[in-house]
């Protein structure tokens, strides 16, 4: 069973374009963290929010955490063919991290 | 450079052969995460340690399946027999759990299976 869904699923944009993905469950999470993975890599941690409400921003990416702690969005302003990947949302809870499926970005040139 | 370290990056076996992934964790790190990876499932908890001991392994078909994690350095996955539905990339990760907080998992770069 999965706790965390994504959507969406495939997202395929131009370049300067901007985007959001989204991150939703009926579990609390004491944190939620964003990964991104290239082919043939594993996830890399591009960041993590603890608190509802929260919002960081890193560069062009802006994360947000919902109020009940539940879900969370990433939104790409101005994307670029470096964005292009695999974003993959993690709920923390009891020291456990569970994934999302996944949405796979492509941004075109 | 601290990173996690999974071999074989890459095996291809016959079904009913036993297949063993070992991974090195980050030193100084307490948790221990294998993950399996495919299209369909995306990334799915198989098991996972906190200073060595086995706290969740509900993710596991224990028929076939075994963890452990003999000393700090070495994380292992076995499965005996493997099967064609076996097939995927699993990732281990290291990190550093603090009153069940959960910090950035660190991954490898996976050990990709294939069960002809």
């Amino acid at each position: 069973t999965q706790l965390l869904e994504q959507s969406p699923q495939f997202l395929s944009i131009q370049e300067g374009e901007n985007l959001t993905v989204y991150c939703n469950s009926s579990s609390v999470f004491s944190s939620l963290q964003w990964y991104r993975q290239e082919p043939g890599e594993g996830p890399v941690l591009l960041v993590t929010v603890v608190t509802g409400g929260e919002v960081k921003k890193l560069k062009r990416l802006t994360f947000q955490f919902g109020d009940a702690r539940k879900d969370s969005s990433l939104h790409i302003t101005a994307a670029q063919p470096g964005d292009t990947g695999l974003y993959l949302c993690a709920g923390a809870q009891a020291g456990k991290s569970t994934f999302g499926d996944g949405t796979t970005l492509t941004v075109k040139p | 450079d601290a990173r996690v370290t999974q071999t074989p990056r890459h095996k291809v076996t016959e079904m009913g052969q036993e297949v063993t992934m070992r991974c090195q964790p980050i030193l100084g790190h307490n948790t221990v995460f294998w993950y399996r990876q495919t299209m369909m499932q995306g990334l799915e908890l198989l098991a996972y340690f906190r200073n060595r001991a086995p706290l969740d392994d509900s993710g596991m078909p224990k028929d076939r399946f075994s963890a452990e994690m003999p000393d700090a350095t070495l994380a292992t996955l076995k499965i005996q027999p493997s099967e064609p539905r076996d097939s995927a990339v699993y990732f281990c990760a290291s990190g550093l759990v603090i009153a069940s907080n959960t910090g950035e998992l660190f991954f490898g770069e996976g050990s990709r299976l294939t069960v002809l």
